[in-house]
């Protein structure tokens, strides 16, 4: 695997369900990020890690709950979601917090909450 | 505060025709400028950035863009476009005091038909 890839692909679930989206890069970086993605919207930045310290969290419900158990790998734990929070949810990594530095991006997850 | 600003949801050109892809920003400081890339099915591609220096940046592809600091502007240009280049496109722009926090347009589809 190169670059930063996610699982799963595409995701439908209902509001009471529990599921993970994850986010692996095998770029060696050290800042990891979790967008969302909906149509004719800007992109939402909703996480950000820093050598596995959250270090940004964008007033994003606490129905999204996001893990970083180490450089490569992130997640987002999503419970009792709302049919509002379908989307791509994409996940991006860069090299440092600097604001120049080139971020790459995962292929997102199609999420559907029905 | 910042805002980024893409006029044009989409661009139907016909191919080998010129196009030009609008962006205007917001901000009160220096800013760095991204234009990103997302073909269907796929994350964003970084296409090209603007640092500093000379302000008319160029990609591998034949895309080119201009910082104009006075109009506030990064308008994205080809001179003669491929079916190839269908997709759509996102400007950015990121603090030059800030970390890691990138600020997306709306995005524009460019549809080139033949």
């Amino acid at each position: 695997e190169t670059g930063v890839t996610q699982t799963p692909r595409h995701l439908v679930m209902g509001m009471t369900n529990k599921k993970s989206l994850k986010c692996e890069q095998h770029l060696g970086h050290n800042a990891m990020y979790w967008y969302k993605q909906s149509a004719k919207k800007p992109l939402e930045l909703m996480f950000v890690y820093s050598l596995e310290e959250r270090v940004e969290n964008n007033s994003v419900p606490s129905r999204f709950s996001p893990e970083c158990p180490n450089s490569s790998h992130l997640f987002l734990h999503l419970h009792t979601l709302q049919p509002e929070d379908s989307a791509l949810y994409l996940c991006a990594s860069s090299q440092g917090r600097e604001p120049y530095n080139e971020q790459f991006f995962g292929p997102g997850t199609r999420l559907t909450v029905l | 505060a910042q805002s980024v600003t893409q006029l044009d949801s989409q661009v139907p050109v016909f191919e080998e025709a010129p196009v030009e892809l609008r962006c205007n920003y917001s901000s009160s400081v220096s800013v760095y400028l991204f234009w990103y890339v997302q073909y269907p099915n796929q994350g964003l591609q970084l296409l090209l950035k603007y640092l500093s220096g000379s302000t008319l940046v160029e990609s591998i592809n034949g895309f080119e863009a201009e910082f104009n600091k006075s109009q506030t502007s990064f308008h994205l240009r080809k001179p003669s476009v491929h079916i190839s280049d269908t997709a759509e496109y996102f400007c950015a722009v990121s603090e030059r005091d800030s970390s890691y926090k990138l600020i997306f347009g709306s995005g524009t589809r460019l549809l080139v038909r033949p």
